[in-house]
């Protein structure tokens, strides 16, 4: 079975500052690898997926992910922080031969001024 | 521009109650999800459709049923009501590509809050 390992349940980072938000799977197959961004009281939306190809990945509100087989990760980066980040995030690993996704734990972000 | 509808948004049920919350998209997708979120835990797969007129059983399965009579649409029954079932409840579809449904995004409702006394 396939399980994700989100490190930090919550993470605070200062406007401007970096965000980086770790996401370990594993998983006995190569996988599918997306990470999700949940606002207050709403669905999740997709910020960035892995499937095949390059290792760096760019999603949406300037989010980037990089897979690196070896350590089996894929963690999340922003180099500058906005207030509007502050949100939920999750990281989700889909295996090859699956139409099942499973989530990680989910890290909350607070922006602070 | 309505993607996954859920209704109803919030609800309180006693326990013992039954319940049955609905799931439509517009987008034409074949695949359908319905997820449960507790805090700490992520979103856990209760049940699954592969198309119209199948049901599968996820991850947590047990004091639901399911039933996906038309393509857009997906119903989550709850048939008694435990307070362990006190959660949000996210519906989600998919698409499938030429390799399958495993690189294609879900895409999520807005949720519905259940809470059980």
């Amino acid at each position: 079975a396939q399980s994700v390992t989100q490190l930090g349940s919550h993470v605070s980072v200062s406007e401007g500052a970096l965000v980086l938000l770790r996401c370990n799977y594993s998983s006995s197959v190569p996988p599918y690898l997306f990470w999700y961004v949940q606002y207050p009281n709403q669905g999740l939306q997709l910020l960035l997926k892995y499937t095949t190809g390059a290792t760096l990945v760019k999603g949406i509100n300037g989010f980037e992910a990089e897979f690196k087989k070896s350590e089996t990760s894929f963690h999340l980066t922003k180099p500058s922080a906005h207030m509007s980040d502050a949100a939920e995030y999750f990281c989700a690993v889909n295996k090859a031969a699956g139409n099942k996704l499973t989530f990680g734990g989910g890290t909350r972000v607070l922006v602070k001024p | 521009n309505a993607g996954v509808t859920q209704t109803p948004k919030f609800r309180v049920l006693k326990t013992g109650q039954s319940m049955t919350l609905l799931c439509a998209q517009d987008m034409n997708h074949e695949y359908m999800y319905w997820y449960r979120q507790d805090p700490g835990m992520g979103l856990r797969l209760i049940h699954y459709s592969v198309g119209e007129g199948t049901t599968a059983k996820g991850e947590v399965p047990d004091g639901y049923n399911v039933s996906r009579l038309k393509k857009q649409n997906f119903l989550l029954g709850l048939e008694s009501a435990a307070p362990s079932q006190t959660s949000v409840y996210f519906c989600a579809s998919s698409s499938v590509s030429r390799d399958g449904p495993q690189n294609q995004p879900q895409h999520f409702g807005d949720g519905t809050r259940l809470s059980i006394l």
